[in-house]
């Protein structure tokens, strides 16, 4: 069956510190991927997603993701984080084709310490 | 409207009786979908419908569950005979794109169901 890894449950940042949230999933298949985002008092919402082309994902916000297909990876990156990144970030994974059953992580709780 | 809504926005119900959850999807959206969120747990997939093709109800957890969506808009996730693991937030979402499974779904608030 399939599965999605957060590695990171909690995390704790300063201003302007480099962030690198893990995600690793398994499904032998080609899939899409996507990280949504909940900011405090709002709904999910999508940060980016992968689904076909460049293995690098550029989001709202600054935010990356790189795909690696022989890690089974698609880890988010920002460069320098804000306070206003504090959020739970989701990691999910469907089977590609006309399969629409995301598959999630648990999440990541950002805290980013002004 | 201008996003995903969902009613009631928290229920409090007792073991055993039957509870309706209502979602709004976005004006257009085609597909909608369901999920739960119980505490600690990732979102887990219950139900998607998409247009007038028969739903996908392969995440319903027992036959307990039970969702219908009228007019290709509005839906209604029932539990009948509510258990406290039912507990949880139910989560609807609703997309318009067309991209074999990667399509964006735009989240509401949420239900928060409390069985007691």
């Amino acid at each position: 069956a399939q599965s999605v890894s957060q590695h990171n449950h909690h995390v704790i940042l300063s201003e302007a510190a480099s962030l690198e949230l893990g995600c690793n999933y398994s499904y032998g298949g080609t899939v899409n991927l996507f990280w949504y985002v909940q900011y405090p008092g709002q709904h999910l919402q999508l940060l980016l997603k992968y689904f076909s082309g460049d293995p690098l994902v550029k989001g709202i916000k600054g935010f990356e993701a790189e795909f690696i297909k022989s890690k089974f990876s698609f880890n988010l990156r920002k460069p320098s984080v804000q306070w206003s990144d504090t959020a739970e970030y989701f990691c999910a994974v469907n089977a590609a084709g006309n399969n629409r059953k995301l598959i999630w992580g648990l999440g990541t709780s950002l805290a980013v310490n002004p | 409207g201008a996003g995903v809504s969902q009613s009631p926005s928290n229920k409090v119900t007792e073991k055993g009786k039957d509870v309706e959850l209502r979602c709004d999807p976005i004006s257009g959206h085609t597909a909608l979908y369901w999920y739960r969120q119980s505490l600690g747990q990732g979102l887990e997939f219950l139900i998607y419908f998409q247009g007038n093709s028969a739903p996908d109800k392969s995440g319903l957890p027992s036959d307990r569950f039970s969702a219908e969506r009228t007019g290709g808009s509005v839906s209604t996730l029932t539990i009948q005979r509510t258990q406290q693991e039912d507990s949880a937030v139910y989560l609807c979402a609703s997309s318009f794109e067309i991209l074999a499974g990667a399509e964006t779904q735009y989240f509401g608030p949420g239900t928060r169901l409390l069985v007691l």
